[in-house]
């Protein structure tokens, strides 16, 4: 089962920013989190990870909560095609551990 | 461009018909993985392989079978004993080097019963 939880779904203006949430309150502190987007008929797309510590690149910025229970996805200037569904993952850092997709959130960036 | 590459895109098959995905990587990736998704739901792991001639079940193994005689390539066959194989099949690759590197994917292969 995922160790994650997301909203089903969320809406965003084109242009402003979009905030994604994620509880995870039964985080190892071996664990990551990641975030993928899938977007229609294709496959998941890696947007970013991290351990405690925030961590941007040119697709997004992830924001960890000091006692890493929860975290937030952050698109700065959302556009049309950020339109997907969005999954957050938490793993731990040891092989054999492999990546369960929940459900996650989708979101509609709209016009 | 380095990548993962899934063949054929659509597939479709007979009762009672194996039918073989293919996955290859150039991303000199050790290891290997395949997945299962159904309609609004998320990916579950078939099977993976961590180096080469050496794979292990993930947790919807029963009706699939797969090899992995090169790095490059991980094919997965979906038997006839798959009761219902309808399904968008995944696979991704990643590194093993660094034990936190996340997975890439491919664009997967949809495949129908007729």
């Amino acid at each position: 089962d995922a160790k994650t939880t997301q909203p089903t779904s969320m809406d965003c203006a084109e242009g402003r920013a979009a905030n994604l949430p994620c509880n995870h309150s039964t985080i190892s502190g071996n664990e990551y989190v990641y975030w993928y987007r899938q977007i229609h008929s294709q496959g998941p797309q890696y947007i970013i990870h991290g351990l405690k510590n925030n961590e941007t690149n040119e697709m997004a910025s992830l924001i960890i909560t000091e006692d890493r229970k929860s975290s937030t996805l952050i698109l700065p200037h959302a556009t049309l095609r950020d339109t997907a569904v969005y999954y957050c993952i938490v793993r731990a850092d040891n092989y054999g551990q492999n990546f369960v997709f929940g459900p996650g959130t989708r979101l509609s960036v709209l016009p | 461009d380095g990548g993962i590459t899934q063949s054929p895109k659509y597939l479709f098959r007979k009762e009672g018909q194996n039918v073989t995905l293919s996955c290859e990587q150039n991303l000199n990736h050790d290891a290997m993985y395949w997945y299962r998704q159904d309609p609004g739901q998320g990916l579950r792991l078939i099977y993976y392989s961590q180096i080469v001639n050496d794979f292990q079940k993930g947790d919807i193994a029963e009706g699939y079978s797969v090899s992995r005689e090169k790095k490059e390539s991980f094919p997965l066959t979906v038997t006839s004993a798959q009761k219902n194989p309808t399904a968008f099949y995944l696979c991704a690759s990643s590194t093993t080097g660094l034990r936190n590197q996340p997975q890439h994917f491919g664009d997967g292969t949809r495949l129908s019963i007729l």
